[in-house]
């Protein structure tokens, strides 16, 4: 199975600031790679999908990138609607495979 | 409106049986495949199960092969998880899922339910 690393585990950030989030992939997966946000007790909802396509009715502060390996979730300026705990996915490989998450907390 | 609507979940003793039912609107269901993913308490997400439009396309994770079968209705809109030989590493909230492939399985999932609680315990 392919394993998905993401970094860092958890970060702290200010409302405003800009916040890049890092998967890695143990193989390469094309862009086969999605983003999801969950907020504690909901549901994960869909964000970007092949490395860089916004799902419908995601705002345009969130933006993919990479291709391979190595790929980015870039939040350009943090809400307080933004704070939450994000996931990478591939789907290049069977079986589908998620990152362990990284906690998007308020400093 | 895409919905998704899990039912089926509770408390179960170990090596027992469960079945989950998912009710999905909003869409054409019996174009799209779907999905099982769940999550531990505090851990991450993990795919459990997934089946294709047409249930000519199934697949299990290693962790539930055998012990898990996927199924679906599309003349009612619904999607099933038969869950036997419950361990207590099942324990888990388990979300059904859509896929975006219309009439494939891409394994990206576009749209959650809120998912239904397994808890398996003595």
């Amino acid at each position: 199975d392919i394993q998905m690393t993401q970094s860092p585990s958890s970060l702290s950030a200010s409302v405003g600031d800009r916040v890049t989030i890092t998967c890695r992939a143990s193989q390469g997966i094309s862009n086969y790679l999605a983003w999801f946000q969950q907020k504690p007790g909901k549901a994960p909802k869909s964000l970007i999908y092949a490395a860089s396509s916004l799902q419908s009715g995601v705002p345009s502060k969130f933006s993919g990138s990479g291709s391979g390996t190595d790929f980015t979730l870039t939040i350009s300026s943090l809400q307080p609607e933004d704070f939450a705990t994000y996931y990478c996915q591939q789907y290049n490989s069977y079986p589908p495979t998620f990152g362990g998450g990284t906690k998007v907390e308020i400093k | 409106e895409v919905q998704l609507v899990e039912s089926g979940g509770g408390l179960v003793q170990p090596g027992r049986s469960l079945r989950l039912s998912c009710a999905a609107s909003g869409f054409t269901f019996d174009d799209y495949a779907m999905h099982w993913v769940r999550q531990a308490p505090g851990k991450g997400l993990e795919w459990v199960s997934g089946i294709s439009w047409n249930s000519g396309s199934i697949g299990y994770a290693d962790s539930v092969k055998g012990r898990f079968t996927i199924s679906r209705d599309n003349a009612k809109n619904s999607l099933y998880l038969q869950m036997n030989s419950l361990r207590a590493e099942d324990t888990a909230l388990y979300y059904c899922a859509k896929d975006l492939m219309v009439q494939g399985v891409l394994y990206y999932f576009d749209y959650w339910g809120q998912g239904t609680l397994v808890t398996v315990s003595s």
